[in-house]
């Protein structure tokens, strides 16, 4: 049973690109959620999809955008990168919101 | 604000010892809580969940939940080098509520 997956691992980008970040959930989930990591910090929320639709959303600017497909898959866009945009992104997968979470490997962004 | 509070260390304990870890949260209608394990430079890895009141034992590990103090800690017997990581709590409240995660405690098990 695959986990959670995400693509890219790593990731260099430069200041003001945009950049997509992809997610597979665990079989049978249907909720992901995306987190932004700093180093030295806990997981802060960005948003979480369920349904296709954004149903919770986190205090980052509209610069993150995401989307839900059918299959429950998701992907996270940031636009106009910022140098403080760097950190580790990663993705849960739950079945609805009530239910443990589990995580992605991540993806590690560096904004030059 | 939802918050929670975790002593970021590093809390070192000897092999074989016991490492406890704690954690406090603010929001008292929370009512899902969670510890993961993160080694560095991976992601979160989901050690032990805990709903109610009291304690939940899981192989080496023991949650202990205490809603009236709102304080949630985990308990490592006979730690191993294997078990230095960060150790990070996250609290959910009622409904569609995200995780709120503290920022960690690294634990280092010294052989």
């Amino acid at each position: 049973d695959a986990g959670v997956t995400q693509s890219p691992t790593h990731l260099i980008k430069t200041r003001g690109q945009q950049v997509t970040l992809r997610c597979s959930p665990k079989s049978g989930h249907d909720t992901v959620s995306w987190y932004q990591q700093a180093l030295g910090q806990g997981p802060q929320f960005i948003f979480q999809y369920y349904e296709e639709e954004e149903r919770q959303r986190g205090n980052f600017p509209d610069r993150f955008s995401g989307h839900q497909f059918p299959n429950y898959s998701s992907e996270l866009n940031v636009n106009a990168l910022l140098l403080g945009d760097s950190a580790l992104y990663l993705c849960a997968s739950s079945l609805d919101s009530f239910t443990e979470a589990f995580f992605g490997q991540g993806t590690r962004l560096t904004v030059v | 604000q939802k918050e929670v509070e975790q002593n970021s260390g590093p809390l070192s304990v000897p092999e074989g010892a016991i490492a406890s870890l704690n954690c406090t949260y603010s929001d008292r209608g929370s009512q899902s809580f969670f510890w993961y394990r993160q080694y560095s430079g991976k992601s979160p890895e989901l050690i032990m969940s805990i709903y109610s009141n009291g304690d939940k034992e899981d192989g080496r590990f023991t949650a202990q939940l205490n809603k009236a103090s709102q304080y949630v800690s985990l308990l490592i017997r006979d730690s191993q080098p294997s078990d230095s990581a960060t150790y990070l709590c996250a609290v959910k409240g009622s409904g569609n509520t995200p995780l709120v995660f503290g920022k960690g405690t690294r634990l280092s098990v010294i052989a």
